[in-house]
C-alpha cells in the first residue's frame, strides 16, 4: 500500500503569514491528491483536488502544487478563520490514504 | 443540489452490529463513487470503504470482513453493515461521493454531517 508522510504535525503562525505544508507519498500517485481542511466539530472541507485545482469557492490564498510523490499546500497570508486542521488524501486506487493531519495554530 | 444524510450511529457493545445508512439526493447513488471516512475522538481521518459505480467494493485492511457496503437502490441510499464491533470502530463515520466532473472522479467532494459510532468494551 502507498504510504502518505503529512508534515509537519503541527505549527504555530501568525495573521499574514505564508504557511507550507507537505505531503510525500511512498510512490507515484499522479496527481491524485486532496486537500481538506477541518475545524473542530465540523465536516470536513475540500479545498484542493487533482493536487492544484481550487475548489470553487474556497479563497485564492490557498494554493497547491506538486505530482508523483511530492506535494505542498500553501496558504498565503494566513487569515483568521484559517486555523484548523488540514489533511492531505490520496486517492489513487484503493486503499485511499489520508496524512496524519497538521494543526495550524496561533502563535 | 447534492445532499448526503447519515444515520444509524448508536453506542453498542464490543461484537455488536450496527447498520449505518447515508440517504443521499440530488443523484442517483448507483451512478455514483461512495466512500466511507471515519474520524475517531481527537484522531485523524480515516478511510474506512468504497463503492465504485461498477458495484466493486474495497475496504480498509482492519475491518475487512467485518465491515461491508451495499446499495438500497430503491431508497437511494447507501448502506454500512458493521458486524463484530470493536471499541476501536468507535468513530464518526462520514459518507461522501465524488464530483460530476472527470477532474474530481474518485475525490471526497461532497460529504454528509456524519454519524457517531460507540463501542463500549
Amino acid at each position: 500500500d502507498i504510504q502518505m508522510t503529512q508534515s509537519p504535525s503541527s505549527l504555530s503562525a501568525s495573521i499574514g503569514d505564508r504557511v507550507t505544508i507537505t505531503c510525500r507519498a511512498s510512490q507515484g500517485i499522479g496527481n491524485y491528491l486532496a486537500w481538506f481542511q477541518q475545524k473542530p466539530g465540523k465536516v470536513p472541507k475540500l479545498l484542493i483536488y487533482a493536487a492544484s485545482s481550487l475548489q470553487s469557492g474556497v479563497p485564492s490564498r490557498f494554493r497547491g502544487s506538486g505530482s508523483g510523490t511530492d506535494f505542498t499546500l500553501t496558504i498565503s497570508s494566513l487569515q483568521p478563520e484559517d486555523f484548523a486542521t488540514y489533511y492531505c488524501l490520496k486517492y489513487y486506487g484503493v486503499p485511499q490514504t489520508f496524512g496524519q493531519g497538521t494543526k495550524v495554530e496561533v502563535k | 443540489e447534492v445532499q448526503l444524510v447519515e444515520s444509524g450511529g448508536a453506542l453498542v457493545q464490543s461484537g455488536g452490529s450496527l447498520r449505518l445508512s447515508c440517504a443521499v439526493s440530488g443523484f442517483i447513488v448507483s451512478d455514483k463513487y461512495m466512500t466511507w471516512v471515519r474520524q475517531a475522538p481527537g484522531k485523524g481521518l480515516e478511510w474506512v470503504s468504497v463503492m465504485f459505480r461498477n458495484g466493486t467494493t474495497h475496504y480498509t485492511d482492519s475491518v475487512k470482513g467485518r465491515f461491508t457496503v451495499y446499495r438500497d437502490n430503491p431508497k437511494n441510499t447507501l448502506r454500512l453493515q458493521m458486524n463484530s464491533l470493536r471499541a476501536e470502530d468507535t468513530a464518526v463515520y462520514y459518507c461522501a461521493t465524488d464530483g460530476s466532473d472527470a477532474s474530481t472522479w474518485y475525490v471526497a467532494y461532497s460529504w454528509g454531517q456524519g454519524t457517531l459510532v460507540t463501542v463500549s468494551s
